[in-house]
């Protein structure tokens, strides 16, 4: 069964500092990697999706890898904002979503 | 962007009533939609799949009884939670995918937070 972990689970920054959240899966039989974001009590957003095939993607301040044979993946966020706080959700796609629990970051004005 | 709804955003009940979350899809027709549940600091687990005009798959562990999901039309799903228990209290959260678009990513409805008393 298709494990994915993520590590830090919290992550505390000053703001305007580059940071790097780290998401590893067992499987690398799977069609997509996906990054999400949760606010407390809510929904998810979709932030990033990278098809197997693709090395990365990048969305204004974020940028994101896949290494499908390591089953690694990194999300980079740039000059982090305290409006980043939030916490983010890595998700691999196979014959159905596995998430990850997630890194809680809190960006700090 | 597609757009899922999910209602209601909130729920509080008391132990033994039956609850009913619906999940729709707004500009898009979805055959199979999907159901999770996330407990408190815990990450989304999936539940049942939906498939509209058919049975819903259930996950292990899931109660299929307990847990009834009707996927009637090409936009919306439904989640009944009988008899439900302070234990069901979660985080509920649907979404769905677009017709024809096997492997392309889902969209989440903004999730139910469901309190058993």
């Amino acid at each position: 069964k298709q494990e994915v972990t993520q590590i830090p689970a919290a992550l505390s920054v000053p703001e305007g500092e580059n940071l790097v959240l780290n998401c590893s899966f067992t499987d690398s039989a799977i069609y997509n990697l996906q990054w999400f974001r949760q606010d407390p009590g809510k929904g998810l957003t979709s932030l990033l999706l990278i098809q197997s095939s693709q090395r990365e993607q990048t969305s204004g301040r974020l940028n994101a890898s896949l290494d499908k044979s390591s089953g690694r993946s990194t999300l980079y966020i740039a000059a982090s904002q305290p409006g980043d706080s939030a916490t983010y959700l890595c998700a691999v796609y196979g014959n159905q979503f596995y998430f990850g629990t997630g890194t809680s970051l809190t960006v700090i004005p | 962007g597609a757009v899922v709804s999910q209602h209601p955003s909130w729920v509080i009940c008391k132990s033994g009533t039956s609850v009913k979350i619906e999940c729709r899809s707004l500009d898009f027709q979805a055959t199979t939609m999907f159901w999770y549940r996330q407990f408190p600091k815990q990450s989304l687990m999936l539940m049942a799949t939906s498939n509209e005009g058919s049975k819903a798959t259930y996950e292990q562990g899931v109660e299929k009884d307990k847990f009834l999901i009707n996927h009637a039309s090409l936009t919306l799903s439904t989640l009944t939670v009988t008899s439900a228990h302070p234990e069901d209290s979660s985080f509920y959260i649907c979404s769905a995918r677009e017709m024809d678009r096997g492997n392309q990513p889902q969209h989440f409805g903004d999730g139910t937070r469901l309190s058993i008393l």
